[in-house]
């Protein structure tokens, strides 16, 4: 099964500051990788979808790349309902399975 | 009002079972695969098992197959999870999601969740 490893676990930033998430796949997955953003008590939240493609109603501070292994998700100016943790997750081999990387928990410094 | 609406969680000892229910309104549930992911308490997210539209192509997790079955009523608009020899480890917040926005988003990205329901084994 392929794993995806994301760093750091967790995070402190201050409101205005660029915040850097990296995800790595244990195998090449393309570009099937999405991200996701979860508060606490709520359902997760997709926010990119194919490694870099915007989905619709999320603010464009939010940016994502890469391909193959290494990918990461960038919040150009962080904003105070940005405090959460973001989840990778790579849909290579969907529907026969799908997995979600370990979450990195953005904290208010 | 697009949404899903998870039920059926609760508390139950080790080995027994627990069926959940996923309600879907708002679209024609029909159409859609669905899947189950779940989160235990403090950890992170965990797909379950996945069912097509039609009902007729099923896959699971390694850590839940043999034990859970994922069915469907399209005239009900409903998602099932028949959860057996239920573990500790089981413990989780259990979301059913989909892809509503097919011409869009890739197979395995989900843009629709239920708010989750939660099952606790425990004796």
């Amino acid at each position: 099964a392929i794993q995806l490893t994301q760093s750091p676990s967790s995070l402190s930033a201050s409101v205005g500051d660029r915040v850097t998430i990296t995800c790595r796949a244990s195998q090449g997955i393309s570009s099937a990788l999405a991200w996701y953003q979860q508060k606490p008590g709520k359902a997760p939240k997709l926010l990119i979808y194919d490694a870099s493609s915007l989905e619709s109603g999320v603010p464009s501070r939010f940016s994502g790349s890469g391909s193959g292994t290494d990918f990461t998700l960038t919040i150009s100016s962080l904003q105070p309902e940005d405090f959460a943790t973001y989840y990778c997750q790579q849909f290579n081999s969907y529907p026969q399975g799908l997995t979600f990387g370990g979450g990195t928990k953005v904290e208010i410094k | 009002e697009v949404q899903l609406v998870e039920s059926g969680g609760g508390l139950v000892q080790p080995g027994g079972s627990l069926r959940l229910s996923c309600a879907a309104s708002g679209f024609t549930f029909s159409s859609y695969e669905m899947n189950w992911v779940r989160q235990a308490p403090g950890k992170g997210l965990e797909w379950v098992s996945y069912i097509s539209s039609s009902g007729s192509t099923i896959y699971y997790a390694d850590s839940v197959k043999g034990r859970f079955t994922i069915s469907r009523d399209n005239a009900k608009n409903s998602l099932y999870l028949q959860m057996n020899s239920l573990r500790a480890e089981d413990t989780a917040v259990y979301y059913c999601a989909s892809r509503l926005r097919w011409l869009r988003l890739p197979l395995g990205a989900f843009d629709i969740w239920g708010q989750g329901t939660m099952v606790t084994v425990s004796s």
